[in-house]
């Protein structure tokens, strides 16, 4: 199947910093990519689907200053907390779509934890 | 409003058990259905549905689309501790920038 992988894995960090997470297609060009957020024992919250050169589209609720998406090449797309907060602690998924196989494929998910 | 409804919510099992996962759906220009399993990280994909009656099939795990009824049910045979997990259904709207439609999950336990 299609590799998506996202880094940091886990990351913990002081209240008022902004934290990058990267999504990447390892094996496809993805020219959609997808930024979900999950609570425990929640299901998947959709934030923002991000083209390729294009602006996000965020979902709505979903404040677009704090949480900044790039999706600079078929390949790459990053997700930017910005300011976190405690409240911002969260486990984050990215997507990438294969218009091959007209399907998503999940990276790992990155554990933010915000003191 | 597009919506997924999955049933049941939780279930508990034991080993060797044979279980069915049920998925329903609303969706304005259906095109797919996808199931996926979440243990503890992101959702790894099952299957993907296109076609009603056809089924799709992986090991002990498949799965059919019923478009008349805009539903659909994923099966495990001879169940395993290791299909505990979460399985979530979603829905696929063609005109919707290939944004999926999230049902909430079965949340399936198997004790041994």
């Amino acid at each position: 199947g299609a590799v998506v992988s996202q880094h940091p894995s886990r990351v913990i960090c002081k209240s008022g910093t902004s934290v990058k997470i990267e999504c990447r297609s390892l094996d496809f060009q993805a020219t959609t990519m997808f930024w979900y957020r999950q609570f425990p024992k929640q299901s998947l919250m959709l934030m923002a689907t991000s083209n390729e050169g294009s602006k996000a589209t965020y979902e709505q609720g979903v404040e677009k200053d704090k949480f900044l998406i790039n999706h600079a090449s078929l390949t790459l797309s990053t997700l930017t907390v910005t300011s976190a907060h405690p409240e911002d602690s969260s486990f984050y998924i990215c997507s990438a779509w294969t218009s091959g196989r007209e399907t998503q494929y999940f990276g790992p998910g990155t554990r933010l934890l915000v003191l | 409003e597009d919506k997924v409804v999955q049933s049941p919510l939780s279930l508990v099992v034991h080993e060797g058990d044979t279980v069915t996962l049920n998925c329903s759906y609303e969706v304005t220009n259906f095109r797919s259905l996808l199931w996926y399993k979440q243990e503890k990280k992101a959702p790894t994909f099952l299957f993907m549905l296109t076609s009603s009656g056809i089924e799709k099939k992986s090991g002990r795990l498949s799965s059919i689309l019923d478009k008349k009824e805009l539903s659909s049910i994923l099966n495990i045979t001879a169940t395993q501790t290791g299909d505990s997990a979460i399985y979530l259904c979603a829905a696929l709207n063609a005109g919707n920038n290939r944004k999926l439609i999230w049902g909430l999950g079965t949340s399936l336990a198997v004790n041994p």
